[in-house]
């Protein structure tokens, strides 16, 4: 079965800092961008960072760009989020999500989204 | 960056009703556009892919369409488990970007 799994969310001081992580199963973790997106409370959805499969490269929100690192390790079939300089407006559901396809072409390049985590939440409050 | 203007905001409707949704980009996105469904507390459930693709065990009452800037999703016949809100996403380029949610209300 196809799965990610998320874990690491909590409640956090402004300036704190936390590690999300998500666990992936099903499928080739390796060959495939993944991504983060989060959902503040009575909000809609917001695109946080991804980083893609193959080369690795990294892309963020100006809203967290600086202050948010996306990683992953293909060895584990795991995806992070370091949070540092947390603030009130983090606050948020954070999901995990199953992006692109590296070298995708034609309809394989479509296929994104198609799985998400459960989500973990992240409270930043004093 | 891409800007994704999604309409309307909110809406009511009755059951069986034909409801249309749409989604516009602030430049040409192919066919990269991704359409989701949330119910309370649940996460977001994908659609619709590549502006028209069906995804599987998705009822054919919803269907997508549109290309370039300007995309649709259509319910055919709202269903009482249709009452949610949904997302337009666009994935032509990074960063992403979501449009603002449409939520539709009995």
């Amino acid at each position: 079965e196809v799965q990610l799994l998320e874990s690491g969310g909590g409640l956090v001081q402004p300036g704190g800092s936390l590690r999300l992580s998500c666990a992936a199963s099903g499928f080739t973790f390796s060959n495939y961008a993944m991504s983060w997106v989060r959902q503040a409370p009575g909000k809609g959805l917001e695109w946080v960072s991804a980083i893609r499969g193959g080369p690795g490269n990294t892309y963020y929100a100006d809203s967290v760009r600086g202050r948010f690192t996306i990683s992953r390790d293909n060895s584990k079939n795991t995806l992070f989020l370091q949070m540092d300089s947390l603030r009130v407006e983090d606050t948020a559901i954070y999901y995990c999500a199953k992006d692109q396809l590296a070298f995708c072409s034609g309809v394989s390049c479509t296929q994104v989204f198609d799985i998400w985590g459960q989500g973990t939440l992240v409270t930043v409050s004093s | 960056d891409i800007q994704m203007t999604q309409s309307p905001s909110a809406m009511s409707a009755s059951v069986g009703d034909r409801v249309t949704i749409t989604c516009r980009a602030s430049q040409g996105i192919r066919n990269y556009l991704a359409w989701f469904q949330q119910k309370p507390g649940k996460g977001p459930k994908r659609l619709i892919y590549g502006a028209s693709g069906l995804q599987s065990g998705v009822p054919s009452r919803f269907s997508g369409s549109g290309s370039g800037t300007d995309f649709t999703l259509t319910i055919s016949s709202l269903q009482p488990e249709d009452f949610a809100t949904y997302y337009c996403l666009q994935h032509d380029s990074y960063p992403y970007t979501f449009g603002q949610g449409t939520k539709l209300e009995i």
